[in-house]
């Protein structure tokens, strides 16, 4: 299996345009994880799924923040409109069942200038 | 007081050496212990995966929980170059919301 695949690898933006950041989870996988990491704050989770269906969007830092997941094998963050606060490495993971090892994706650089 | 705290180093070590990485923890309520390994520029991946107190040993690995003293250690013998990365705690609950709690991490740097 190829991994958990998230496009693109590097984006930089300027303040105030949407930004989508994607996610191909392991095939098979029933729970799909957001996390932001960044110097100050470490890793946090954003949001999960299970089954396609938002379990937990309580990391969500604010409302120009959103995620879905139409299938099982696709997801989306989007940030409307980003700020410069929001630069990060984002980054999605999946398992397979509830207690099992997350699998992370090699991250999506975002710089907002 | 924050959930988690990790002492973000750096830690800088010489090949062969005995690392020692931990991790203090407020909340009684994990009872799920892991470690993560986080290479330059790549994302985490699961290394040692421990429930409840006491000792884990997988090759030069070995991770340690004392509950009593909300603590959880992670042991690295013989280090290796290849070994150098940033090292993660992540603690669970188990119960309710399934999240994990993430350390921010010791970046080590063992040297040849």
């Amino acid at each position: 299996d190829a991994g958990v695949i998230q496009s693109p690898r590097h984006e930089v933006t300027e303040m105030g345009q949407e930004v989508t950041l994607r996610c191909k989870p392991i095939s098979g996988h029933d729970y799909l994880f957001w996390y932001r990491q960044t110097m100050m704050r470490g890793l946090e989770l954003l949001i999960y799924f299970n089954n396609n269906v938002p379990i937990d969007d309580s990391g969500m830092p604010e409302d120009r923040f959103s995620a879905k997941m139409p299938n099982a094998s696709f997801s989306t963050l989007k940030i409307q409109p980003s700020e410069p606060r929001d630069s990060a490495v984002y980054f999605c993971a999946s398992s397979l069942n509830r207690g099992q090892t997350q699998y992370f994706g090699p991250g999506t650089r975002l710089l907002v200038l | 007081q924050k959930e988690v705290e990790q002492d973000p180093g750096p830690l800088s070590v010489p090949e062969g050496a005995i690392v020692s990485l931990n991790c203090t923890y407020s909340n009684s309520a994990f009872q799920y212990f892991m470690w993560y390994r986080q290479y330059s520029r790549k994302g985490p991946e699961l290394l040692m995966y421990t429930y409840s107190s006491g000792n884990k040993e997988d090759g030069r690995f070995t991770a340690q929980v004392d509950k009593s003293s909300k603590y959880i250690s992670l042991f690295i013998r013989d280090s290796q170059p290849s070994d150098s990365a940033t090292y993660l705690c992540a603690l669970d609950s188990g119960a309710g919301s399934y999240q994990l709690t993430f350390g921010k991490g010791t970046k080590l740097s063992v040297i040849p």
